[in-house]
C-alpha cells in the first residue's frame, strides 16, 4: 500500500528550542498534505492543510507563526515548532492526499516532548 | 460534513467476525464513508470506503444501508492485532483540499 513516513519518529527537547518534523509521500507525488495532533488519550485534530507551492491554511485556533508549514515538493512537506514549550508535547502525524485513488494516506507519526 | 455516530467500545473474541456500526443519519447524495483505524501509537491506516453500493476489500468488508443512513464495517475473521480504535468518517468524495475530520470512534478490542 502507499507509505507515507515520517521524521523523526521521536525527539525530546528543551523549552525555547524549534523542532522540524519532515513528511514524506513515498510511493505517490502529493499536492496536498495534512498535519495533525494527537493528545493522549484523544482524537486526531487537524492544525493545518500544506498545499505545493503555496501557503498553507490553518484551523481555526492554530498559531501559524508558531507552526511553521512548507511544502517545497510534491513529495515533502515539514512542520516546524518554534519556540517550543511542554505544552506542545504531542503526538504529531501527516497525512498525504493520493490524487488517482482520492485516499488520504497518514504517516506513523512524531512523538514530541518539550521539556 | 455529515456527523457520524459509533459506540465508543465493542468487544471480539478472536476468530470470530467483528462487526462495527456507524451512524451517519445526516448524510448527503455525494458524500463517501471512509473508515481508517488507528493503533496504539501509530498513523491511522485506511482501510475501506464507499458510497452506495457494498465494499469488500482484503482488510474489511463494508455494508451500507439501502437508505445511506448507517453502515457496518465487518472485519471477518478478527485477531488480536485488530485492536485499535475504528474511526467512520463522511466526506464528500476527496478532492485535493478535502479535509477529515475525525471523530472519537470505537475502540475494538480483540480477546484470545
Amino acid at each position: 500500500g502507499a507509505v507515507v513516513s515520517q521524521h523523526p519518529s521521536w525527539v525530546i527537547c528543551k523549552s525555547g528550542t524549534s523542532v522540524k518534523i519532515e513528511c514524506r509521500s513515498l510511493d505517490f507525488q502529493a499536492t496536498t498534505m495534512f498535519w495533525y495532533r494527537q493528545f493522549p488519550k484523544q482524537s486526531l485534530m487537524l492544525m493545518a492543510t500544506s498545499n505545493e507551492g503555496s501557503k498553507a491554511t490553518y484551523e481555526q485556533g492554530v498559531e501559524k507563526d508558531k507552526f511553521l508549514i512548507n511544502h517545497a515538493s510534491l513529495t515533502l512537506s515539514t512542520l516546524t515548532v518554534t519556540s517550543a514549550h511542554p505544552e506542545d508535547s504531542s503526538f504529531y502525524i501527516c497525512s498525504a492526499y493520493w490524487d488517482s485513488l482520492k485516499t488520504q494516506y497518514f504517516g506513523p507519526g512524531t512523538r514530541l516532548t518539550v521539556l | 460534513d455529515a456527523k457520524t455516530t459509533q459506540p465508543t467500545s465493542m468487544d471480539c473474541a478472536e476468530g470470530r467476525a467483528a462487526n462495527l456500526p456507524c451512524n451517519h443519519s445526516t448524510i448527503s447524495g455525494n458524500e463517501y464513508v471512509y473508515w481508517y483505524r488507528q493503533i496504539h501509537s501509530q498513523g491511522p491506516q485506511y482501510i475501506i470506503h464507499g458510497l452506495k453500493n457494498n465494499e469488500t476489500n482484503e482488510m474489511a468488508s463494508l455494508i451500507i444501508t439501502e437508505d445511506r443512513k448507517s453502515s457496518t464495517l465487518i472485519l471477518p475473521h478478527a485477531t488480536l492485532r485488530d485492536t485499535a480504535v475504528y474511526y467512520c468518517i463522511v466526506r464528500v468524495a476527496m478532492g485535493t483540499t478535502d479535509k477529515l475530520i475525525f471523530g472519537t470512534g470505537t475502540r475494538l478490542q480483540v480477546f484470545p
